[in-house]
């Protein structure tokens, strides 16, 4: 089955530190990995895509995410967290069966403390 | 610059009351979405539709049914709500079915059904 994982459902970080949030994922065939941004009661915000070429993806807000194929894994990242960071953080591939679909992760919620 | 709009954004229904979700884009997509978010489970689509003219289930359209106006509406119906269907509705859209074709969310609409 092709799916999404994130196996934290909460991450928390000091303001100025580094931050991680884990992602991986299982498909057949080429990959397509998003990272959605979600603040309290709105709707998701793109971050960042990787498609192809380099492993390397810089999105929006100094956010970074780096694709591993032999660990199946997508994880984003940012060099130093801000306390308006904290939101939940989805990412998501995007398959084709038959048609393109997205399938979401449960989501991260990311905490940065001042 | 609008994107996506979604109504209403708060909803209390009793059980077995039927209501619509409205959606609107303005950004000339073609393909659009209804997906619900309910905690610990991400997002789940409930319908899509690849193009004006098409609809098909997705992963969770029972209870429900929707109807792509024209290129821009696509709106969501409950004909019998139930409080399993309490959730946050988000419409989305994209501008084609492709692999790396980002996905553009509304702010969302919380349905409470008691």
């Amino acid at each position: 089955a092709q799916s999404v994982a994130q196996p934290e459902d909460q991450v928390n970080v000091a303001e100025g530190n580094p931050l991680t949030v884990k992602c991986t994922y299982s498909v057949s065939g080429n990959p397509y990995l998003f990272w959605y941004v979600q603040y309290p009661n709105r709707g998701l915000q793109f971050l960042l895509k990787y498609i192809t070429g380099d492993n390397l993806v810089k999105g929006s807000y100094g956010f970074e995410a780096e694709f591993n194929k032999s660990q199946t894994s997508f994880h984003l990242k940012k060099p130093s967290a801000l306390v308006s960071d904290s939101a939940l953080y989805f990412c998501a591939v995007r398959v084709n069966t038959g048609g393109f679909k997205t399938i979401f992760g449960a989501g991260t919620r990311l905490f940065v403390k001042a | 610059n609008a994107g996506v709009t979604q109504t209403p954004k708060f909803q209390v229904l009793k059980t077995g009351q039927s209501m619509t979700l409205q959606c609107a884009q303005d950004m000339n997509h073609n393909s659009m979405y209804w997906y619900r978010q309910d905690p610990g489970m991400g997002l789940r689509l409930i319908y899509y539709s690849a193009s004006e003219g098409t609809t098909d289930k997705g992963e969770v359209p029972n209870g429900y049914n929707v109807s792509r106006l024209n290129k821009r509406e696509f709106s969501l119906r409950l004909e019998s709500a139930a409080p399993s269907q309490t959730s946050v509705y988000f419409c989305a859209s994209s501008d084609q079915q492709g692999a790396g074709n980002t996905i553009y969310f509304g702010e969302g609409s919380w349905l409470t059904v008691v």
